[in-house]
């Protein structure tokens, strides 16, 4: 079972500023199938990126994804005040064709003015 | 434009059954995995059960296993989730959510929740 370790549990900024949020994955297998979500209070989650890098539709470009070995990381150039929110990582998982797919999340890091 | 309406969230006994309800629209719904998510309030993300595309398998968080059964009606465009035997540690915000076919989930519904508690 692969487990996803997010850090820092809570990382306090300042609009403007530049944030780093890691996400390190227990086994390197199945390591392009990393996913980074948004969930801001009240919320549904929303897709930032999948396939560790590929940004999704509508997410502006001072969010960007990036992979060394197993540590994954989420930077965010410059903080708006709507970035704000809970952020996950997530993988997907299938050892072999045989096998059942896993879906594993971190336990979300707060980002909080 | 993608939407995921759901429904069917309540209070519920222990020991007691829910059925949650998605309705897609926008997107080619057969041609897509679809999956459950759930939050407990104030805590983290946890998927608990994905179907494929063509309804053909399914596959289970360990914690439901058995005890919930998801399905789909691909004719109309609908996701479900019977929930049997519920236990406290069921009690969550319930999403359903479309696979991008990389395992992400782009999509989410506004969640429900489902309260099991006597």
């Amino acid at each position: 079972e692969i487990v996803l370790t997010q850090s820092p549990d809570t990382l306090s900024l300042s609009p403007g500023e530049r944030a780093t949020l890691s996400c390190r994955a227990s086994q390197s297998f199945c390591s392009n199938y990393l996913a980074w979500y948004q969930q801001r209070p009240g919320q549904a989650p929303r897709l930032l990126f999948y396939g560790v890098s590929n940004r999704a539709s509508g997410i502006p470009d001072r969010f960007s994804g990036s992979r060394s070995g197993t540590d994954f990381t989420l930077t965010i150039s410059r903080l708006e005040p709507e970035d704000f929110a809970v952020y996950y990582c997530q993988q997907h998982c299938q050892q072999s064709g045989s096998s059942p797919p896993s879906y594993t999340f971190g336990q979300g890091t707060r980002l909080e003015i | 434009e993608v939407q995921l309406v759901q429904s069917g969230g309540a209070l519920v006994q222990p020991g007691g059954s829910l059925r949650l309800s998605c309705t897609a629209s926008g997107f080619t719904f057969s041609g897509y995995w679809m999956h459950w998510v759930r939050q407990v309030p104030g805590k983290g993300l946890v998927w608990v059960s994905a179907i494929k595309s063509d309804g053909g398998d399914t596959f289970y968080a360990d914690s439901v296993k058995g005890r919930f059964t998801i399905s789909r009606d691909n004719a109309k465009n609908t996701l479900s989730l019977q929930m049997n035997s519920l236990r406290a540690d069921d009690t969550a915000v319930y999403y359903c959510t479309k696979d991008d076919w990389s395992g992400s989930f782009d999509n989410w519904g506004q969640g429900t929740l489902v309260t099991v508690s006597a």
